[in-house]
């Protein structure tokens, strides 16, 4: 069955401090994973996506993540925060559940970023 | 290219009342998904569509149902309003359904 599980609820970091936002997934098939932004009273906007290809993945404005099968992670970075990246992150699993013909995608509980000054 | 739209933005309903959500997927985009945002469960997945038939739906009640016309456009539908219906209600369309999901700004449901 597939699950996703943000680790942290809340991370705070200063200004140009390094960004780390944790994420776990559980799957049955070969997953496409992805990571989303909501901004306060905007809509979701897509940083990165991971489909087989590379496993580390650049995204817009500076984040990235690393797809370890492994460990069944797919981590979002930034070398150094900006405030205006202040927001709520969503880690995305979309898989095939077993029997079925379509696709589901699960959102995590979503991760809030504070960046103080 | 236009974006996702939805309609309406807002809505106001009272408790066992029926409501019908719009949207309309990017030009060309053939899945369309739709999902409830509260603070309580987060964002959770409700049902997909692609070329008219729902191929997955979530853990939502009866209550909950949608479809897909020739065009694309989808609606959803939600019966028996409760308290607990209240939410965002956003729709997303992608190509297929593993690429990326554009997201449209949502219809915020109030229920009283």
């Amino acid at each position: 069955a597939q699950s996703v599980t943000q680790l942290d609820s809340h991370v705070s970091v200063s200004e140009g401090t390094p960004v780390l936002l944790r994420c776990n997934y559980s799957s049955s098939y070969s997953p496409s994973l992805f990571w989303y932004v909501q901004h306060p009273n905007k809509g979701l906007q897509l940083l990165l996506k991971y489909t087989s290809a590379a496993t580390l993945v650049k995204g817009i404005n500076g984040f990235e993540a690393e797809f370890k099968k492994s460990e069944t992670s797919f981590h979002l970075t930034k070398p150094s925060a900006h405030m205006s990246d202040a927001a709520e992150y969503f880690c995305v699993v979309s898989d095939r559940p077993e029997g079925t013909g379509g696709f589901k995608t699960i959102f995590g509980a979503g991760t809030r970023l504070f960046v103080k000054a | 290219k236009a974006g996702v739209t939805q309609t309406p933005r807002y809505l106001i309903k009272t408790r066992g009342q029926q409501v019908t959500l719009s949207c309309s997927p990017i030009s060309g985009h053939r899945s369309v998904s739709w999902y409830q945002q509260t603070p309580g469960q987060g964002l959770q997945f409700l049902f997909e569509y692609f070329s008219e038939t729902q191929r997955n739906k979530g853990n939502f009640p009866g209550r909950f149902s949608g479809r897909q016309f020739s065009n694309s456009r989808s609606e959803m539908n939600v019966s028996t309003l409760e308290l607990g219906d209240s939410a965002l209600y956003l729709c997303a369309s992608s190509l297929k359904v593993t690429d990326t999901q554009y997201f449209g700004p949502g219809t915020r449901l109030t229920v009283l």
